[in-house]
């Protein structure tokens, strides 16, 4: 079975800190994918990555960079946290996303910003 | 802009009864694949189902199936046979063909009463 898994469940930051949310698949994924959720939203892009080191915005990639050194390795980084970023961050790879779409998440990442 | 709408922010059903829940999409794409997506309290979003446009015949999985209209742009998910474990948020999702954006819903809560 695939398994993506998000470094932290839950996480409490102070205004100002940069926060680190890591994310690894074991199974060789070309693509990944940080998303946001939000209550009545749904999921938002924030950013993708086709391959090492290549990466696109999605629809919401202001306050956020990402780093993708390795295959299996998505992090998302916000440099500076905001209140306005406390969410849910969930993370998904997926083999071909061209061919089927079918994505392949892992459990969350509860941020809440103080 | 593709759009898609859940129009039933929650829902409720009793156990071993049928429920269905509504999607629609905006598109004027011709070529395009359709999800349901399951995300469990505390646990990570899985695919339950996925239509391809092209395809007339309504998927099935298990007690889970569609009613996809093309002509109108709906795409219902129907569960059979309610039962506990199928208590979560539902999310439909669009995917243009070989695009790698997937384009959420803002999701169903599902509730099943016991």
């Amino acid at each position: 079975d695939v398994k993506v898994t998000q470094s932290s469940r839950y996480l409490v930051k102070r205004t100002g800190e940069k926060v680190f949310l890591e994310c690894v698949q074991d199974m060789d994924h070309e693509n990944m994918f940080w998303y946001r959720q939000d209550p009545g939203l749904g999921l938002r892009l924030i950013y993708f990555s086709y391959d090492v080191k290549m990466k696109e915005k999605g629809d919401i990639p202001e306050g956020y960079s990402v780093s993708r050194e390795k295959k299996e390795r998505f992090s998302l980084i916000l440099e500076s946290a905001s209140t306005n970023q406390t969410s849910m961050y969930l993370c998904a790879s997926t083999l071909n996303v061209a061919d089927t779409g079918e994505l392949f998440f892992g459990e969350g990442s509860r941020l809440t910003v103080l | 802009a593709q759009t898609v709408t859940q129009s039933q922010p929650e829902m409720s059903v009793q156990e071993a009864e049928t429920v269905t829940l509504s999607c629609t999409y905006d598109t004027s794409e011709s070529d395009y694949y359709l999800f349901w997506y399951k995300q469990p309290p505390s646990r990570q979003m899985i695919l339950v189902i996925r239509q391809e446009a092209y395809k007339q015949q309504n998927a099935t999985e298990n007690r889970f199936s569609v009613n996809f209209q093309k002509a109108a742009k709906s795409f219902s998910l129907k569960i059979s046979d309610s039962q506990l474990g199928d208590a979560a948020m539902y999310f439909c999702a669009y995917k243009w063909d070989s695009n790698y954006q997937l384009i959420w819903g803002a999701g169903t809560k599902l509730i099943i009463k016991p």
